[in-house]
């Protein structure tokens, strides 16, 4: 069985500082990706970035950027000079099958100005 | 960009009515799924379908609900008679191929408040 585990319920940080969020995994498969989607108050959920676990080098899309570190079973989420329109609930998301996404309890993130 | 879209974006309804929520996937997508999240919690799984059938259900999708892809375009979720407890925003997403597990692509909900 896959689980997600997302250890930090709230998190706030001035804007343009730094944010890293921390989440971690368990899967008995060998592919799988790792997803980090975002939830703004429309509660929409947008794909912010993935990582296929076969691939070592960590993914990042502009300000966003992940540690994947696949012995430790962790998938953190870095947000690089965060600004207000950051502010939203993350989630973490496994798949190991095409069939479903598990998902994290999520971290609700605010930017402060 | 192509994107799934969801319909109604809200609805209310009374307890014991039927529901019928609308999504039109995007249009090249093979794999269809359903979630909810009920408010404050997680976003949970229902039901993948693909080829006309269901591929994978989890113990939520009960006998009470059921999927259809009436026509080329539109892939609905039915509840037959609603519970208070069927209250939650769902979601539909799609995806590619089932090959290199492709990223599935979500619409924006439909909020569910029964009565």
């Amino acid at each position: 069985a896959q689980t997600v585990t997302q250890s930090q319920p709230e998190m706030s940080v001035q804007e343009a500082e730094t944010v890293t969020l921390s989440c971690t995994y368990d899967t008995s498969e060998n592919n799988y990706y790792l997803f980090w989607y975002k939830q703004p108050p429309s509660r929409q959920m947008i794909l912010v970035i993935r990582q296929e676990a076969y691939k070592q080098q960590n993914a990042t899309e502009n300000r966003f950027s992940v540690n994947f570190q696949k012995a430790a079973k962790s998938f953190s989420l870095k947000i690089s000079d965060s600004q207000l329109g950051d502010t939203a609930m993350y989630f973490c998301a496994s798949s190991a099958s095409a069939s479903k996404i598990i998902f994290g309890s999520g971290t609700r993130l605010s930017i402060r100005p | 960009e192509p994107e799934v879209t969801q319909t109604p974006s809200h609805q209310v309804t009374q307890m014991g009515q039927e529901v019928i929520l609308r999504c039109v996937p995007i249009s090249n997508h093979l794999y269809f799924y359903w979630y909810r999240q009920i408010l404050g919690q997680k976003v949970e799984f229902l039901v993948s379908f693909y080829n006309n059938e269901i591929s994978e259900k989890s113990e939520i999708f009960d006998d009470q609900f059921s999927v259809e892809r009436p026509d080329g375009s539109n892939f609905t979720l039915k509840i037959r008679s609603t519970k208070l407890e069927d209250s939650a925003m769902y979601f539909c997403a799609s995806s590619e191929s089932r090959a290199n597990q492709e990223t599935q692509y979500f619409g924006p909900g439909t909020r569910l408040l029964v009565l």
